[in-house]
């Protein structure tokens, strides 16, 4: 059974871009949600989607947004980016909401 | 707002040593997990607890409800576990809130 894909693994990118990260989630499992990982701050939660539906909504600027597609495969885009948007982005895929999560191994976006 | 706490933030043992990793936090949660990543970034699920005590092979990890408060225990550890060791916490609908993380290195 095919693991949470994420595509791709690394991006540099430079100030003031946009970038689109994708994950497709194990089959089956219809709740991705995504995170930002730094050094600084650990691991914080971006947004959560079920059935096409942001279900949650982690702390972050407007600059940040995502969509989930029918067969439940997953984009985040980041416009205007900033040197702190530097990290690895990870997406995680679930049965349902609030049930075990499984981790991709996550796409390291370097802003330069 | 959840706030998860773990202890020690890093651990270096002998291989074949004992090891025990906490977690606390400060709210009810409906689950507790147990997380994994080594060098380069993926993630592995370890556990997801609610109640009690789980074990799969050299890992045990516990949860006392009342004391807020679990454990991740390796036996026997070995080289190959050393890695960064998260908790993660949820409660209801609301999204997972992580730990800082554990750094562990065995050395052999």
């Amino acid at each position: 059974k095919a693991g949470v894909t994420q595509t791709p693994r690394y991006l540099i990118k430079t100030r003031g871009q946009q970038v689109t990260l994708s994950c497709s989630p194990i089959s089956g499992h219809r709740s991705v949600s995504w995170y930002q990982q730094t050094p600084g701050q650990g691991l914080q939660f971006l947004f959560e989607y079920f059935s096409e539906t942001q279900r949650n909504k982690g702390n972050f600027p407007g600059r940040f947004s995502g969509r989930q597609f029918s067969n439940s495969r997953s984009e985040m885009n980041v416009s205007t980016l900033e040197l702190g948007d530097s990290a690895l982005y990870l997406c995680a895929s679930s049965l349902q909401m609030n049930t075990e999560a499984f981790f991709g191994q996550g796409t390291r976006l370097t802003v330069v | 707002k959840n706030e998860v706490e773990q202890s020690p933030q890093n651990l270096t043992a002998q291989e074949g040593e004992f090891i025990t990793i906490n977690c606390s936090y400060s709210v009810g949660i409906s689950a507790l997990h147990w997380l994994q990543q080594h060098p380069g970034g993926g993630i592995v699920s370890l556990f997801m607890l609610s109640s009690g005590k789980k074990k799969h092979g050299r890992l045990i990890a516990t949860i006392n409800i009342q004391e807020k408060h679990s454990s991740l225990h390796i036996t026997a550890s070995h080289p190959r576990d050393s890695a960064v060791y998260i908790c993660a916490v949820n409660s209801g609908n609301t999204p997972l809130v992580f730990g800082k993380g554990t750094r562990l290195s065995v050395i052999a």
